[in-house]
C-alpha cells in the first residue's frame, strides 16, 4: 500500500470548513484513498473513501487531484465534536484487506 | 449500522497474570477480524488478523505465544494477553469485516484499555 503524508496537527474554528490535506504521491492505479478518524480513547470511525472522483456523504467531502497524488478531506461545518485524529489511508485490493494507519492529523476545532 | 463491541472496556491486572479481551460483531457475522494495539500518542499498529475457524496471522514482531487469538465463531474473537507485563499496557482495538460491503467494510470496536501493574 502506498505511503501517505499528513500534517501532524491543524486548528479550525467552529462552524468553519476544515480542510485536511493528504499526500500520496506513490499511489497506484487500483488503490483507493480512505479516511478514518479517531476521537480520543475510542475506536476509529470510517468517514469516506474514493478512487479518482470526488465523493461526498453526510459526514464529509473528499477531493482527489487529477493525478491522484494528493487529496483533501473537507468537513464543511466543523463542530467541537469533530476534534479527533484524522487518518488518510491508501489501500488496494483485495477487498477486506488490512488497513495501515500512519500518524494522522490531530484536528482541533476551537470555539 | 454494523456494531462491534469489546469487553471489558478497561482492565487493570497484576504483572504475570493473563487477560482475555473479547471482540463481538453484534448484528453481523464476521469471518475476519483484526486486532490492533495503540500506545499513548501513537498510531494504531496491526497485531494480527483473525479468521474464523483457522489460525490467526500475526504481524512481524508480535509474539503469537504471548498474544493468543481465538476466532471460534462468526461473531466472536478473543485476544488473550498471557503473562502480562507493564510494557503490555496499551489500548487494544479490534475491527470486523462486514461481508458484502466494500466501502466501510471495517468496523471498529470501542477499544480496551489494559493497564498492567
Amino acid at each position: 500500500d502506498a505511503k501517505t503524508t499528513q500534517p501532524p496537527s491543524m486548528d479550525c474554528a467552529e462552524g468553519r470548513a476544515a480542510n485536511l490535506p493528504c499526500n500520496h504521491s506513490t499511489i497506484s492505479g487500483n488503490e483507493y484513498v480512505y479516511w478514518y478518524r479517531q476521537i480520543h480513547s475510542q475506536g476509529p470511525q470510517y468517514i469516506i473513501h474514493g478512487l479518482k472522483n470526488n465523493e461526498t456523504n453526510e459526514m464529509a467531502s473528499l477531493i482527489i487531484t487529477e493525478d491522484r497524488k494528493s487529496s483533501t478531506l473537507i468537513l464543511p461545518h466543523a463542530t467541537l465534536r469533530d476534534t479527533a485524529v484524522y487518518y488518510c489511508i491508501v489501500r488496494g485490493q483485495p477487498r477486506g484487506s488490512r488497513l495501515t494507519f500512519g500518524e494522522g492529523t490531530q484536528l482541533t476545532v476551537n470555539p | 449500522g454494523a456494531v462491534v463491541s469489546q469487553h471489558p472496556s478497561r482492565v487493570i491486572c497484576k504483572s504475570g497474570t493473563s487477560v482475555k479481551i473479547e471482540c463481538r460483531s453484534l448484528d453481523f457475522q464476521a469471518t475476519t477480524m483484526f486486532w490492533y494495539r495503540q500506545f499513548p500518542k501513537q498510531s494504531l499498529m496491526l497485531m494480527a488478523t483473525s479468521n474464523e475457524g483457522s489460525k490467526a496471522t500475526y504481524e512481524q514482531g508480535v509474539e503469537k505465544d504471548k498474544f493468543l487469538i481465538n476466532h471460534a465463531s462468526l461473531t466472536l474473537s478473543t485476544l488473550t494477553v498471557t503473562s502480562a507485563h507493564p510494557e503490555d499496557s496499551s489500548f487494544y482495538i479490534c475491527s470486523a469485516i462486514l461481508p458484502g460491503a466494500w466501502a466501510n467494510e471495517q468496523f471498529f470496536g470501542p477499544g480496551t484499555r489494559l493497564t498492567v501493574l
